[in-house]
């Protein structure tokens, strides 16, 4: 089982601020590294798929990169909507994993 | 646009089995090269995926859990299910629904469903 790390646990930023979130896989993923965000009481919501491409509908300023064992996903300028817990989840095999999460949380 | 709906008991019996069913509108299960997926999350705690089928009927599931899971489509009412025999207090969670693109890429989710297991 590929074990993803995420770096750090909380992140206290205010608007406006850059948010830089990272993920560490065990092995190399390739690029088959994806950024899922959640708020309280909601479904994650997928952002990022495959290292650095945005879903449908995901504002520009999500972005995603990275391949083999070390990805970031990057918010350049926080807005309120923003603060929410961020996952990263590994599929470079059929066993599909996800990593603790970060919580953006407004300082 | 698609939808996903999870359905089923809120609480179980340790020792019982817990039974789900995952609603899909706006689109057939069976169209497309699409995989389902079942997803859980603990309270407070993160995600992990417990397996998927895939509209030929293939199926995958993760090893922790392998012993116990099945994952079945009824293409004609447009649903999967989920049934995860022998349930203990580690088994309460949300259980959420996935639309999985590309064997990984959850794309489409449902609201979850809380499920508890308890005596």
């Amino acid at each position: 089982e590929i074990v993803l790390t995420q770096s750090p646990a909380t992140l206290s930023l205010s608007p406006g601020e850059r948010a830089t979130l990272s993920c560490r896989a065990s092995q190399s993923v390739s690029s088959y590294l994806a950024w899922y965000q959640q708020k309280p009481g909601q479904a994650p919501r997928l952002l990022i798929y495959d290292a650095s491409n945005r879903a449908t509908g995901i504002p520009a300023r999500f972005s995603g990169s990275g391949s083999g064992t070390d990805f970031t996903l990057t918010i350049s300028s926080v807005e309120p909507e923003d603060f929410a817990v961020y996952y990263c989840q590994q599929r470079s095999n059929w066993l599909t994993t996800f990593g603790q999460g970060t919580r953006l949380e407004i300082k | 646009q698609v939808q996903l709906q999870e359905s089923g008991p809120g609480l179980v019996k340790p020792s019982q089995t817990l039974s789900l069913t995952c609603t899909v509108s706006g689109g057939s299960i069976s169209s497309g090269n699409y995989y389902w997926s079942w997803i859980r999350q603990p309270a407070g705690k993160g995600l992990e995926w417990i397996g998927r089928i895939h509209t030929s009927g293939s199926t995958n599931y993760n090893p922790s859990v392998k012993s116990r899971v099945t994952i079945s489509a009824d293409m004609s009412k447009n649903q999967f299910s989920l049934k995860l025999s022998s349930v203990t207090a580690a088994d309460t969670a949300v259980y959420l629904c996935v639309r999985d693109h590309s064997v990984g890429v959850f794309d489409v989710w449902g609201q979850g469903t809380l499920v508890t297991v308890s005596s």
